[in-house]
């Protein structure tokens, strides 16, 4: 499995941007780019992916660079409820696994009010 | 319409005891998957059900954990015998259907399971 690379922890204002790097400089080509959370005491739960091109969604924005060896999960104002654990995850697409979710140490996200 | 639940919320057992976790997808989705995170360590992939078939089950740590999806709607997962260190949160989640890698995954809140 392709590997993933995130700071292990950040900080944010409430109200403010909060930017999450991710780095992935193995990436193959049918690698999808997900990023999940975990709130205290939840199973994960999905936020957005994309595969090539900047995606938005309710929750977030995703950035991934032209060379797709890096993203940023983008969350615009953050609130006291996106405090969690933020999983930038790769996700290849066909195979046998292509179910599989490989969780790495993740970015520990602290928003202060 | 209801997420994925699991039972029990926690279960504690003795080393040697058998225990039996419950996934309950969301309605329709043919796609379960159970994870787990033992102490301190990542979230662990275990195995993937198509339906009743299991796809992938590449994680399952070792012959005393079985799997089962009877009739393609919820899931067990045994442990037997359990040991010290199966002691851990096990999440199940589901998905619909295709093989794109876009599918979003729905995540249960787990399962706590305690070994002593």
């Amino acid at each position: 499995d392709a590997k993933t690379t995130q700071p292990n922890s950040m900080e944010s204002n409430e109200e403010e941007p909060v930017h999450l790097p991710c780095n992935h400089s193995t990436i193959s080509g049918t690698d999808y780019i997900h990023w999940y959370r975990q709130l205290p005491s939840q199973g994960p739960e999905y936020v957005i992916h994309g595969l090539t091109s900047n995606v938005n969604n309710r929750m977030a924005s995703l950035a991934i660079a032209e060379d797709r060896k890096s993203s940023t999960l983008i969350l615009h104002r953050a609130t006291l409820r996106d405090a969690a654990v933020y999983y930038c995850i790769l996700k290849r697409w066909g195979g046998t696994s292509y179910g599989k979710l490989t969780f790495g140490q993740g970015t520990i996200l602290t928003v202060h009010p | 319409e209801a997420g994925v639940t699991q039972f029990p919320s926690h279960s504690v057992i003795e080393k040697g005891q058998t225990v039996t976790l419950r996934c309950d997808p969301i309605s329709g989705h043919d796609n379960l998957y159970w994870y787990r995170r033992v102490m301190g360590k990542e979230i662990k992939f275990l195995l993937h059900f198509v339906k009743e078939s299991k796809q992938d089950e590449s994680g399952m740590p070792n012959n005393r954990f079985l799997a089962e999806r009877t009739g393609g709607t919820y899931s067990t997962l045994k442990v037997q015998p359990a040991e010290l260190e199966d002691s851990g949160v096990y999440f199940c989640a589901s998905s619909q259907g295709g093989l794109a890698g876009g599918v979003e995954q729905y995540f249960g809140p787990g399962t706590r399971l305690t070994v002593t």
